[in-house]
């Protein structure tokens, strides 16, 4: 099956370090890779949308300039939390779309997420 | 805007029961149904229906689409401890691919 990895598993920073968090597609392609972020018993919140040569797509109220993506390769995007606080604290979470070329069949696929602990 | 609720939020059984959990949606240019099992870490995936009336397998879990009444069901036969999770439904958006969570069930098995 499709295989998505995270490094690292999880962080612990001083405050006002930055942290970055990359993702990756081991066996297929992403064109287009998620960012989410979940605090304990909440749902998944979507931060951004990563697109492979071009700027990612930041959801509303989230800080483009904080969280910086970099969608570098078709196998690898990265999570940057600069200057972070403790209330950047979370589980960052990300997904990779499979594209099958077949109407209807995309599959996105989640790495196993980050859990930051800023201090 | 797309919408995915799901139903029960929690569930309770005994080991050996079965469960069914349900999945109702309001996507736009609607093309899939995506099901997740979440447990400590990321959600893991477990199935993706495009199809009505199609049952997809794996092992004790399975799950079928209706497009018709646009909903989902996940059944879960003779459930065990390590089915406790918080099970996802999903639909992708169309264009962006932007997936709308549901709220999710979250099932606890009693040994």
């Amino acid at each position: 099956g499709a295989v998505v990895s995270q490094h690292p598993s999880w962080v612990i920073c001083k405050s006002g370090t930055s942290v970055k968090i990359e993702c990756r597609s081991l066996d297929f392609q992403a064109t287009t890779m998620f960012w989410y972020r979940q605090f304990p018993k909440q749902s998944l919140m979507l931060m951004a949308t990563s697109n492979e040569g071009s700027k990612a797509t930041y959801e509303q109220g989230v800080e483009k300039d904080k969280f910086l993506i970099n969608h570098a390769s078709l196998t690898l995007s990265t999570l940057t939390v600069t200057s972070a606080h403790p209330e950047d604290s979370s589980f960052y979470i990300c997904s990779a779309r499979m594209v099958t070329g077949l109407a209807g069949a995309d599959t996105q696929y989640f790495g196993p997420g980050t859990r930051l602990t800023v201090l | 805007e797309d919408k995915v609720v799901q139903s029960p939020l929690s569930l309770v059984v005994h080991e050996g029961d079965t469960v069914t959990l349900n999945c109702s949606y309001e996507v736009t240019n609607f093309r899939s149904l995506l099901w997740y099992k979440q447990e400590k870490k990321a959600p893991t995936f477990l199935f993706m229906l495009t199809s009505s009336g199609i049952e997809k397998k794996s092992g004790r879990l399975s799950s079928i689409l209706d497009k018709k009444e646009l909903f989902s069901i996940l059944n879960i036969t003779a459930t065990q401890t390590g089915d406790s999770a918080v099970y996802l439904c999903a639909g992708p958006n169309f264009g962006n691919e932007k997936l709308t969570f549901g709220t999710g069930t979250r099932l606890t098995i009693i040994p």
